[in-house]
């Protein structure tokens, strides 16, 4: 059972367009990251979020924290080619190790130019 | 500049034979995390460590094992390899001071196992 899960999926947009992705879960997180992922490479970390309702904002890039602490979700504006890559969400789970991550099942991007 | 590696990027092994993965950090960090990637999965923990000689399993830690000597690295070894281990592996990092929120985990590059 993935305790994380992401949609959708798969996603391709052309550029200019706007998208969300979604991560939820039914346990409650203590905090939650984003990752992106590019081709052949390991992931990077865009943003953590750790209170509850929390919003940041990273250029075209939005990202939220819901009030539960169960789900967030990732916005994009204006999407451009260079955003294309496997985003992926990852928690620490409320009560248990802050160092030890569960990642969601990715959200593949492509946006075309 | 601090870095995190692995090698072999690319291995090609047979069944039954014990396989090891390396990876080496410079971030002087306590943690170190072993990753599997497989379509639909994301990232799956196999095991980690907050120090020296200290491991503990994640939650695919079958077939694995790490031993951690040194604070820069963390080998994975499989111990006699299966189909069913070919996946892209990555190790990562994160500094280990504690804290509320998750750390930064930095990961290395991924190498791609595939067991015939």
């Amino acid at each position: 059972t993935q305790l994380l899960e992401q949609s959708p999926q798969f996603l391709s947009i052309q550029e200019g367009e706007n998208l969300t992705v979604y991560c939820n879960s039914s346990s409650v997180f203590s905090s939650l990251q984003w990752y992106r992922q590019e081709p052949g490479e390991g992931p990077v970390l865009l943003v953590t979020v750790v209170t509850g309702g929390e919003v940041k904002k990273l250029k075209r890039l939005t990202f939220q924290f819901g009030d539960a602490r169960k789900d967030s979700s990732l916005h994009i504006t204006a999407a451009q080619p260079g955003d294309t890559g496997l985003y992926l969400c990852a928690g620490a789970r409320y009560g248990g190790a802050t160092n030890k991550l569960i990642f969601g099942t990715g959200t593949l991007l492509a946006v075309q130019p | 500049d601090a870095e995190i590696t692995q090698s072999p990027r690319h291995k090609i092994t047979e069944t039954g034979r014990q396989v090891t993965l390396a990876c080496h950090q410079t971030w002087n960090h306590n943690n170190m995390f072993w990753y599997r990637q497989d379509l639909g999965h994301g990232l799956r923990l196999i095991h980690y460590s907050y120090g020296v000689q200290d491991t503990n399993k994640g939650e695919v830690s079958d077939g694995y094992s790490v031993s951690r000597s040194n604070t820069e690295d963390l080998p994975l070894t499989l111990e006699s390899a299966a189909s069913s281990q070919t996946s892209v592996y990555f190790c990562a990092s994160s500094e280990g001071v504690g804290g509320g929120a998750a750390e930064t985990q930095y990961f290395g590059p991924g190498t791609r196992l595939l067991v015939l």
